[in-house]
């Protein structure tokens, strides 16, 4: 089945410390997303790519860090930096040729700084 | 100031009545408005995309844009318990740009 995947479903991290967190899609879509969800903030973008090797900052990249060396990958790694990183991550992507292409999302992953 | 503003609720009906929901934005360049419903603990789902300003109908969904009034808006008929979610609006200024959301309606629909 097609779709985009976020993994793992939960993580704890400790202070300090770098984690990872990875987004695969296999819907050959070009574009990729980050974002940020907090209770009553909505969604808040992190980090974009609209093309392998290509990504660009949202608005609160600050502390996050991207890569997008294939179609189908789009990682995030939430560093040391960010000093409030307890939050429910989604990844989505699309197509964005036209009006209205549907952003797909990922189920999520729920990082927890102990 | 955001630009899309959109109440947190929680908005709490009982089953068979109509929820509506709006949210107002202060840029007048987003073009393209779409709504999302996301359930606790999940991704966004996308419910509903409008591009001119009117109405635009989708079984019980009918959603609307007000362009003149920076005012979109979504109606939900015979609200079913299974509607409770949070709903999501977002926009995109052109195809190709990222989409700025709103901060989410709670809506709980009381059997």
């Amino acid at each position: 089945d097609g779709g985009i995947t976020q993994s793992p479903k939960y993580l704890f991290r400790k202070e300090g410390q770098n984690v990872t967190l990875s987004c695969e899609q296999n819907l050959n879509h070009d574009a990729m997303y980050w974002y940020r969800q907090d209770p009553g903030q909505g969604l808040r973008l992190i980090y974009y790519s609209q093309i392998v090797n290509d990504f660009q900052k949202g608005d609160i990249a600050e502390g996050y860090s991207v890569s997008r060396e294939k179609k189908e990958s789009f990682p995030l790694t939430v560093t040391s930096a960010q000093k409030n990183p307890t939050a429910f991550y989604l990844c989505a992507s699309s197509i964005f040729t036209g009006p209205g292409d549907e952003a797909f999302f990922g189920q999520g992953t729920r990082l927890t700084v102990v | 100031q955001k630009e899309v503003e959109q109440d947190p609720g929680p908005l709490s009906v009982p089953e068979g009545a109509i929820v509506s929901l709006n949210c107002t934005y202060s840029n007048s360049a987003f073009q393209y408005f779409m709504w999302y419903r996301q359930y606790s603990r999940k991704g966004p789902e996308l419910l509903m995309y409008t591009y001119s300003s009117g109405n635009k109908e989708d079984g019980r969904f009918t959603a609307q844009v007000d362009k003149s009034s920076k005012y979109i808006s979504l109606f939900i008929r015979d609200s079913q318990p299974s509607d409770s979610a949070t709903y999501l609006c977002a926009m995109i200024k052109a195809a190709g740009n990222k989409l700025t959301f709103g901060g989410g309606t709670r809506v709980l629909v009381k059997p």
